[in-house]
């Protein structure tokens, strides 16, 4: 059963925009990770925030984590045309580290 | 550095045919993960190993089986595939269980 879910499903934004996407849970973790999906590719790793963090940047990537919600936020600032992919939460669960995967917001980034 | 690789890329089996994808990395990795990930899902996954010599089951095991055949290699195998079994395989592997993961490129299989 998944751990995250994203929202929203799909998000189609002008170059230059930012863009923003959520991810809830259901039960404590250690970590929140979000990865990024091109089509037709690999999942490539974005950025890990700890569930003792609340927020961490890396470039114009912005991650919240509150706990308290079980929810955490990726923000994407001044948008590009190769930002267009598919972006995944990842939780692990406080007792269990194995990764669960959200199935995925899909950003169109339009020129 | 080529990260982690799968072999094939692609694969057509007929049901009930057998198969092993392949998996390796080279960047000294404890851990190595096998997931499926199906139209409008996340990845699910089937089986991961923690380091060298232990595997152990994943969310999605049923009809898979796995070597970890050397702190490099990891080998997924599908003894009598099934039509529920195609799918996209992504492979990863990272330093520890608490860690970023690195994917490799995924192998797109088909059963009919």
């Amino acid at each position: 059963s998944q751990q995250g879910e994203e929202d929203p499903q799909a998000l189609s934004i002008q170059e230059g925009e930012n863009a923003t996407m959520n991810c809830s849970y259901k039960t404590s973790i250690n970590n929140l990770q979000w990865y990024r999906q091109n089509s037709g590719r690999g999942l490539v790793h974005l950025i890990l925030i700890r569930s003792n963090e609340r927020e961490k940047h890396s470039g114009r990537l912005r991650v919240t984590l509150d706990t308290s919600k079980k929810s955490s936020s990726l923000l994407i600032t001044a948008s590009r045309a190769a930002d267009t992919a598919s972006y995944f939460c990842a939780t692990d669960k406080e007792d269990d580290y194995k990764l669960s995967f959200g199935a995925g917001t899909t950003v169109t980034v339009r020129a | 550095n080529a990260g982690v690789t799968q072999t094939p890329k692609f694969q057509v089996l007929k049901t009930g045919q057998s198969m092993t994808l392949q998996c390796a990395q080279d960047m000294n990795h404890n851990s190595m993960y096998w997931y499926r990930q199906d139209p409008g899902m996340g990845l699910r996954l089937i089986y991961y190993s923690a380091s060298e010599g232990t595997t152990d089951k994943g969310e999605v095991p049923n009809g898979y089986n796995v070597s970890r055949l050397n702190k490099r290699e990891f080998s997924l195998r599908l003894e009598s595939a099934a039509p529920s079994q195609t799918s996209v395989y992504f492979c990863a592997s990272s330093d520890s269980l608490y860690n970023e993961q690195f994917f490799g490129p995924g192998t797109r299989l088909t059963v009919l």
